[in-house]
């Protein structure tokens, strides 16, 4: 079971907006802003599209946006487009004795 | 442009040790301060964070090189360690179980505890599979 719960699936059609929730304890989030977010299209490596709860690495479009309250952080996809469609992953640092607690992930289906 | 490559056995028997490497190349692995790790993920389930070792890129923080962490889950049977002379980092997962099949990532990520984990650069997984 993982520390972090993500809804199993979330779909949109295409332009449209999709919002994939992240879930845990105060100890899972270690009180730190510190949340990242993954993309895995099948058979492939994930790739990192949300560090540090909001920031995009380059290459990401601004489409990918996130933001975190409380125990609760957010994934957000703009004006989706068929190449979204993948599984993401939630992931935060949790404190000095476990830097990445998981997600179960969320599987975006894009209608 | 910096890539990884995974490397090691397929097929591992139940009790042994799995030991894999992660091969770097077209960057130093000692040119910036960062961290390198290991990430798992059975079939058809989710990542699961192993460990991450520090490699410094300053003469500053040179004494924290090789500076490990683990999932708690899984310290007792994990060890990560780094070569960079050879730009390689390398898991050892002792006591392996069918539970430990897994596709195995290797990635590169920040430069502080708190976005180890942040993998900016993959590999592109070797599939590791527990049977005798």
């Amino acid at each position: 079971q993982s520390a972090l719960t993500q809804p199993p699936s979330a779909s949109g059609s295409p332009g449209q907006s999709v919002t994939i929730s992240c879930t845990g304890s105060g100890s899972d989030f270690g009180g730190y802003n510190y949340v990242s977010w993954f993309q895995q299209h099948p058979g492939k490596a994930p790739k990192l599209v949300i560090y540090e709860v909001s920031k995009r690495p380059s290459g990401v479009p601004d489409r990918f946006s996130a933001s975190k309250s409380g125990n609760t952080a957010s994934l957000t996809v703009s004006g989706l487009q068929a190449e979204d469609e993948a599984d993401y992953y939630c992931c935060s640092y949790a404190g000095s004795n476990n830097l990445g607690v998981f997600g179960g992930g969320t599987k975006l289906t894009v209608l | 442009q910096l890539q990884m490559q995974e490397s090691g056995p397929g097929l591992v028997k139940p009790s042994e040790t799995l030991s894999l490497t992660c091969t770097v190349s077209g960057v130093p692995m000692n040119s910036s301060n960062s961290y390198w790790g290991w990430i798992r993920q059975p079939p058809g389930k989710g990542l699961e964070w192993i460990g991450s070792v520090y490699q410094s890129g300053t003469t500053y923080y040179m004494s924290y090189t090789g500076t490990t962490y683990y999932n708690p889950s899984l310290k007792s049977r994990v060890t990560i360690s780094i070569d960079s002379s050879n730009n390689q980092f390398s898991l050892n997962l002792a006591s392996v179980t069918a539970a430990d099949t897994a596709i195995y990532y290797c990635l590169r990520g920040g430069s502080f505890p708190a976005v180890a984990v942040a993998g900016f650069f993959w590999g592109q997984g070797t599939l590791v599979t527990v049977s005798s």
